[in-house]
């Protein structure tokens, strides 16, 4: 079993759709919990950064943290063609620099 | 800050030959990590450096595959003999380390490579 599973899709919605994008993980350890976007032909970049359980917002997207479910979500509203990317969820634990990436999952935007 | 610098972007070869691939970090930053993305795996943690010291080599497929930092803004990849199942993009990251944190590490533009 891997550490972290990400559906990889693809997920196809149209336009000013809710988008929601999950990844399970197995090491209680993680502590930190990143969403990158990767455009195509492009190298990741990072989107959502969050510590621990708990919600965070920005602007149109919010991360979602379950710790006690070893769950994660990122949310996506009114969704536009320009979120059209795969996105991968990662973490980390604390003391370690290293990221453990879920296989990404492919979302296209419908205009 | 022009980013994590990649070369060569492209590179095509025959199974058999060395490859070599190139990476400038971010100025200041004291991680490098080296990745290979493929539809098949993903993303996957090959080695990663703290301050030009291998800290994990674990994600290293096999002996055919090297790397090195000499200094602080340079990192090489190393496949030596290729072979096609090395085919995949790969991606040079870097990050600055925190106290007690992971730091957000930042990704070059990768190296697409393929080996016929």
């Amino acid at each position: 079993q891997k550490e972290v599973e990400q559906d990889p899709g693809p997920l196809s919605v149209p336009e000013g759709a809710i988008v929601s994008l999950n990844c399970t993980y197995s090491n209680s350890a993680f502590q930190y919990f990143m969403w990158y976007r990767q455009y195509s032909r492009k190298g990741p970049e990072l989107l959502m950064y969050t510590y621990s359980s708990g919600n965070k917002e920005d602007g149109r997207f919010t991360a979602q943290v379950d710790k006690s479910s070893k769950y994660i979500s990122l949310f996506i509203r009114d969704s536009q063609p320009s979120d059209s990317a795969t996105y991968l969820c990662a973490m980390g634990a604390g003391g370690a620099q290293k990221l453990v990436f879920g296989q990404g999952t492919r979302l296209t935007i419908n205009p | 800050d022009a980013g994590v610098i990649q070369s060569p972007r492209h590179e095509v070869t025959e199974m058999g030959q060395e490859v070599t691939l190139r990476c400038k970090p971010i100025s200041g930053h004291d991680y490098l990590f080296w990745y290979r993305q493929t539809m098949m795996r993903g993303l996957e943690l090959l080695i990663y450096f703290n301050n030009n010291v291998p800290i994990d080599d674990s994600g290293m497929p096999e002996d055919r595959f090297s790397a090195k930092m000499p200094n602080a803004s340079f990192s090489t990849l190393k496949i030596q003999p290729s072979e096609p199942r090395d085919s995949a993009v790969y991606f040079c990251a870097s990050s600055l380390g925190g106290s007690g944190g992971v730091g957000t590490q930042y990704f070059g533009p990768g190296t697409r490579l393929l080996v016929l």
